[in-house]
């Protein structure tokens, strides 16, 4: 199986703060990558595809980049509606598997 | 708009079976293929099965193999998770996702809130 490993697990900041999560993956997943929103007893939300692709109606402060074996979410201006567990999953090969998660805490 | 319930947790004793439902209104259920994902309390998310828009191709994660089977109704848009020999380890919030594709390419763009399965005796 493919291992995500997201960095950091958690992370304090303000509203107003640039904030980057790191995703790596075990080998290369091309621009399989997806990010989601968590929010305790909410559905998951899917923000990002294809590592870079803004889903529908997703606030343009956030965006995604990268490929291979290295990605990034990038919140350019955190809002309080933000302040949740971002996981990024790898829909390269089967199963597909997720990091385990990076908590953003307000400051 | 897209809805995704689900229905048939509870408290279960190890070794029983439990069914879980999920009902989908809001898009041709039909024409996509659709998941099971898992959260254990206090753990990150677990992808469990996927069966594709028509229901001819199943695949299950290793930890649920052999035990539970995924299936499909289209004409009354619901999605079945059908568990057995549940174990401890089992416990969990269960969520149903759609894919973004019919066969199940593991975009999950909308997902249900979730129904939580617990395993005690």
């Amino acid at each position: 199986d493919i291992q995500m490993t997201q960095s950091p697990s958690s992370l304090s900041a303000s509203v107003g703060d640039r904030v980057t999560i790191t995703c790596r993956a075990s080998q290369s997943i091309r621009n399989y990558l997806n990010w989601y929103q968590k929010k305790p007893g909410d559905a998951p939300k899917l923000l990002i595809s294809t590592a870079s692709s803004l889903q529908d109606g997703v606030p343009s402060r956030f965006s995604g980049s990268g490929s291979g074996t290295e990605f990034t979410l990038t919140i350019s201006s955190l809002q309080p509606a933000d302040f949740s567990t971002y996981y990024c999953q790898q829909a390269f090969g089967t199963p597909p598997t997720f990091g385990g998660g990076t908590k953003v805490e307000i400051k | 708009q897209v809805q995704l319930v689900e229905s048939g947790g509870g408290v279960v004793q190890p070794g029983r079976s439990l069914r879980l439902s999920c009902a989908a209104s809001g898009f041709t259920f039909s024409s996509q293929g659709m998941h099971w994902v898992r959260q254990a309390p206090g753990k990150g998310l677990e992808w469990v099965a996927v069966i594709s828009s028509d229901g001819g191709n199943t695949h299950y994660g290793d930890s649920v193999k052999g035990r539970f089977s995924i299936s499909r109704d289209n004409s009354k848009n619901t999605l079945s998770l059908e568990m057995n020999s549940l174990t401890p380890e089992d416990t969990a919030v269960y969520h149903c996702a759609r894919d973004s594709t019919p066969f199940g390419d593991y975009v999950f763009d909308f997902w249900g809130q979730g129904t939580l399965v617990t395993v005690s005796s």
